[in-house]
């Protein structure tokens, strides 16, 4: 109920292709759906969050898409470049205690 | 790294020493967050805390311990009982838990020799 699963495990783009990352959630209580760019050695950084009350959003060449009843959602990066190379990480969480259930990542290769 | 610092950035132990690894933010955020990032998964929470003198176990706190004595420092110590220490620890903090957005800290590698 609290798992937070994630594909694929890896994955590899053309420069200029679509990257996209899929996750699944059961937990219907949950409310908050971030997702997390991760460099080698360094901590996670916030990319994009969605709540459930929006299907869509959008920022630059990220998009999230969240379909509720499929308890699904999932991050799409336009224009995929080499800088975007990283591992990504979905998360949800619920209520007010600001716990997050990450998902298992998904280590992105963007070829040049 | 908004404001989050951690120490040391890398961090040798000894089989049975305890060692603190510190966490500090300048962003005057009440909540705090101590993860767990073991390679190929993703990241387990070990302990939070939404207010100061005060925190809760999270999913895998077992062999760690914490306190909140102030508002900016939250520091994470891995005893001897934890019995696989080695991981990358991640310190985060939030405005409030209520708004779930968590900023992270650069980490601490630990490593068991």
């Amino acid at each position: 109920q609290q798992q937070v699963k994630q594909s694929p495990q890896s994955l590899i783009v053309q420069k200029g292709g679509i990257s996209i990352i899929n996750c699944a959630y059961e937990n219907t209580a949950f409310d908050y759906f971030p997702w997390y760019q991760q460099f080698p050695g360094k901590g996670p950084a916030l990319l994009i969050a969605i709540r459930p009350d929006v299907s869509e959003k959008k920022e630059g060449r990220f998009t999230i898409s969240f379909n509720k009843s499929a308890k699904q959602f999932s991050l799409h990066i336009m224009d995929s470049q080499p800088g975007d190379s990283a591992t990504y990480f979905c998360a949800a969480s619920m209520g007010n205690t600001g716990k997050l259930i990450f998902g298992q990542g998904t280590t992105l290769q963007v070829k040049p | 790294d908004g404001g989050i610092t951690q120490s040391p950035k890398y961090l040798f132990r000894k089989e049975g020493q305890n060692v603190t690894l510190s966490c500090e933010q300048n962003l005057n955020h009440d909540a705090m967050y101590w993860y767990r990032q073991d390679p190929g998964q993703g990241l387990r929470l070990i302990y939070y805390s939404q207010i100061v003198n005060d925190f809760q176990k999270g999913d895998i706190a077992e062999g760690y311990s914490v306190s909140r004595e102030k508002k900016e420092s939250f520091p994470l110590t891995v005893t001897s009982a934890q019995k696989n220490p080695t991981a990358f620890y991640l310190c985060a903090s939030s405005i409030q838990a209520v708004y779930n957005e968590q900023f992270f800290g650069p980490g601490t590698r630990l490593t068991v020799l």
